[in-house]
């Protein structure tokens, strides 16, 4: 499966939104439960990812609510309503309905 | 707190071999899969394994497979890679993970440098 993020960056000014998508070569909505095997993930240099998102559109614990996840399918948005300077990171979406797949990553600035 | 701890890399030659290990805490190891993931300098993340919670499943992505092997130790908490006929492509930092439904937790990961 392969994952396709647009665009490859984006500078958005301080307290505006951010809008990262995500597309799939496959359905990753499995119709026996009804989810959607999407990921978010956030970069920051020289740290792991860390989870944001999961199942398209369910927080992590902890994770602010500016972080919103939608889409079904074969097209996801992530979407930051007020970003904020610890917001600048890289942004990956990953499958999770066949083994793992990432996108090719979203460098966010200010 | 979950803590997953990878050790085992360094600078090796084009054909060599390295073996990972990833030390778990904080979690009961034996019932989650568990996953190398790995980031070329400056690239994206690249999925290079899993394994089963009993380790009797494995799946390798493409790149790996034939060259990599995947194994764990339930009893020692540890999970580990061994990472055979290296090519020059294979330098990245390899992360550690928990899976839970997907990649919830990463190690800070090794780095692995394959070089002439």
């Amino acid at each position: 499966i392969v994952m396709t993020q647009s665009p490859d960056s984006l500078a958005v000014s301080l307290g505006e939104r951010a809008t990262i998508n995500c597309k799939s070569s496959q359905n990753l909505l499995y119709s026996v439960d009804n989810k959607n095997y999407l990921a978010w993930y956030q970069q920051k240099p020289g740290q792991p990812p860390k989870l944001l998102i999961y199942w398209a559109s369910t927080r992590e614990s902890g994770v602010p609510d500016r972080f919103s996840g939608s889409g079904s399918g074969t097209h996801f948005t992530l979407t930051i309503s007020s970003l904020q300077i610890e917001d600048v990171a890289v942004y990956y979406c990953q499958q999770y309905i066949s083994t793992r797949t990432f996108g090719q990553g979203t460098k966010v600035t200010i | 707190q979950v803590q997953l701890v990878e050790s085992g890399g360094g600078l090796v030659k084009p054909g060599g071999s390295l073996r990972l290990s990833c030390a778990a805490s904080g979690f009961i190891f034996s019932h989650h899969y568990m996953t190398w993931i790995r980031q070329a300098p400056g690239k994206g993340l690249e999925w290079v394994s899993f394994i089963s919670s009993s380790g009797s499943d494995v799946f390798y992505a493409d790149s790996v497979r034939g060259r990599f092997t995947i194994s764990r130790d339930n009893a020692k908490k540890s999970l580990y890679l061994q990472m055979n006929n290296l090519r020059v492509e294979d330098t990245a930092v390899y992360y550690c993970a928990r899976e839970n439904l997907t990649t919830d937790y990463w190690g800070q990961g090794t780095l692995v440098t394959v070089s002439s």
